[in-house]
């Protein structure tokens, strides 16, 4: 347990779907993150959400949204998806975004677009 | 760009064999690497985690050295046993000339070991 979690761990959507995928963190963290981890690609970094504000977007389509309503929970809102869109996202969160702040991951969820 | 190459692919080795698994990034500039596992369909696990200014870390029967100039980076493990079977992802905290750093990953190291 990385005090991490999140949720569902599988999800299998139709590609005009609208689901939401949760990551709550209980270590007292800052900063947020969201990596998409496919078979074709190393683990990428999606979005960073610091102090509840969206600090990095790595040039992700729209029809990823994601939303961080306090520093311990973030949503990754996903609609219209495509079959390439299959993957498994991790959630990971840091006592802040500097330099020295060792990231811990959750478990994942494993995603599948149809 | 930062690129983080791990060789190798995969491994496949008996019980009680020494290993080592190799890291390579391209932009020296950066803050620390981590050595991280992850089992199957599960997340990632942090290992070991080296700053720049360090040559290396021990924790058990790991031990990831850094030579940040060369871009390269070892993680040994001793003595190796069945439980270690998992994949092994070295990843760089690059310095992007900002307070935000970002982490670049490598595809990874496929680890079984057989009794």
């Amino acid at each position: 347990e990385t005090g991490v979690t999140q949720t569902p761990r599988h999800l299998v959507m139709g590609m005009t779907n609208k689901k939401s995928l949760k990551c709550e963190q209980h270590l007292g963290h800052n900063a947020m993150y969201w990596y998409k981890q496919s078979a074709k690609k190393p683990l990428e970094l999606m979005f960073v959400y610091s102090l509840e504000e969206r600090v990095e977007n790595n040039s992700v389509p729209s029809r990823f949204s994601p939303e961080c309503p306090n520093s311990s929970h973030l949503f990754l809102h996903l609609h219209t998806l495509q079959p390439e869109d299959s993957a498994l996202y991790l959630c990971a969160s840091s006592r802040g975004t500097g330099t020295y702040n060792e990231q811990f991951f959750g478990p994942g969820t494993r995603l599948t677009v149809l | 760009k930062q690129e983080v190459t791990q060789i190798p692919a995969a491994l496949s080795v008996p019980e009680g064999e020494n290993l080592v698994l190799n890291c390579s990034f391209t932009d020296s500039a950066i803050y620390n690497l981590q050595w991280f596992r992850q089992d199957p369909g599960k997340g990632l696990t942090s290992l070991l985690l080296i700053q720049s200014s360090q040559r290396e870390q021990t924790s058990g029967r790991l031990n990831a050295s850094l030579d940040k100039s060369s871009g390269r980076s070892t993680l040994y493990i001793a003595a190796s046993q069945p439980g270690d079977s998992a994949t092994y992802l070295c990843a760089v905290l690059a310095d992007r000339g900002s307070t935000l750093g970002r982490l670049y990953f490598g595809r990874g190291t496929q680890l079984t070991v057989w009794p």
